[in-house]
């Protein structure tokens, strides 16, 4: 049980245009999902929370207007890439925290974006 | 802030031979301390935790780690390594709002 999903496991977009990342929960419901960041070779940098049917709470730093994410359900988030750059290419990883567990978060498997 | 650190950003280990990978951690309260592992293609998997109680903590794949308080620190042990061990490491501590930081990872090579 506790499988996080991510689609697509890859993808290669122009600079300038915008990218999705889905995040699921495939057996569980998931209140509250992070979205993290991790360049090659380093660790993940958490971009922001992501709470079922509110606004989303973005780390300091994190441009939220070019990082929009929406938990529209409690199986699903999405990361949109809005005018991608190459500096944006980076592995982007989610994790679902199963409700009422706390810390225990279940990790996708992460997206890796390039832009070019 | 709560920050971890972990020392060695690549180790190497023969086959058989025992593994400890450091983690030490900044935190003021009693700390939630993880350990994940990344293998690529993978997302991350929970090796194990340490919540409170018992300071040694068994986890899956044999791996196992210590709590030490007064040298802030949450090793992780395995006393015979695998090929199949071979992946990057990650410590991690629980912040506020569920939040997890990670360490910068350590990646671990295992030589036949």
């Amino acid at each position: 049980g506790a499988v996080v999903s991510q689609h697509p496991s890859w993808v290669i977009c122009k600079s300038g245009t915008s990218v999705k990342i889905e995040c699921r929960s495939l057996d569980f419901q998931a209140t509250t999902m992070f979205w993290y960041r991790q360049f090659p070779k380093q660790s993940l940098m958490l971009m922001a929370t992501s709470n079922e049917g509110s606004k989303a709470t973005y780390e300091q730093g994190v441009e939220k207007d070019k990082f929009l994410i929406n938990h529209a359900s409690l199986t699903l988030s999405t990361l949109t890439v809005t005018s991608a750059h190459p500096e944006d290419s980076s592995f982007y990883i989610c994790s679902a925290v199963s409700t009422g567990l706390r810390y225990e978060q279940y990790f996708g498997p992460g997206t890796r974006l390039t832009v070019t | 802030a709560q920050s971890v650190t972990q020392p060695d950003i690549h180790i190497t280990v023969s086959e058989g031979a025992s593994l400890e990978l450091r983690c030490n951690y900044s935190y003021g309260a009693t700390p939630y301390l993880f350990w994940y592992v990344q293998s690529p293609g993978q997302g991350l998997q929970l090796l194990l935790k340490y919540f409170s109680g018992d300071t040694l903590v068994q986890g899956i794949k044999g791996f196992e780690a210590e709590f030490k308080r007064s040298q802030s620190s949450f090793n992780l042990r395995k006393p015979s390594v695998h090929w199949s061990d071979a992946a990057e490491y990650f410590c991690a501590v629980g912040a506020d709002g569920n939040k997890l930081v990670f360490g910068a990872g350590t990646i671990l090579r295992v030589k036949s």
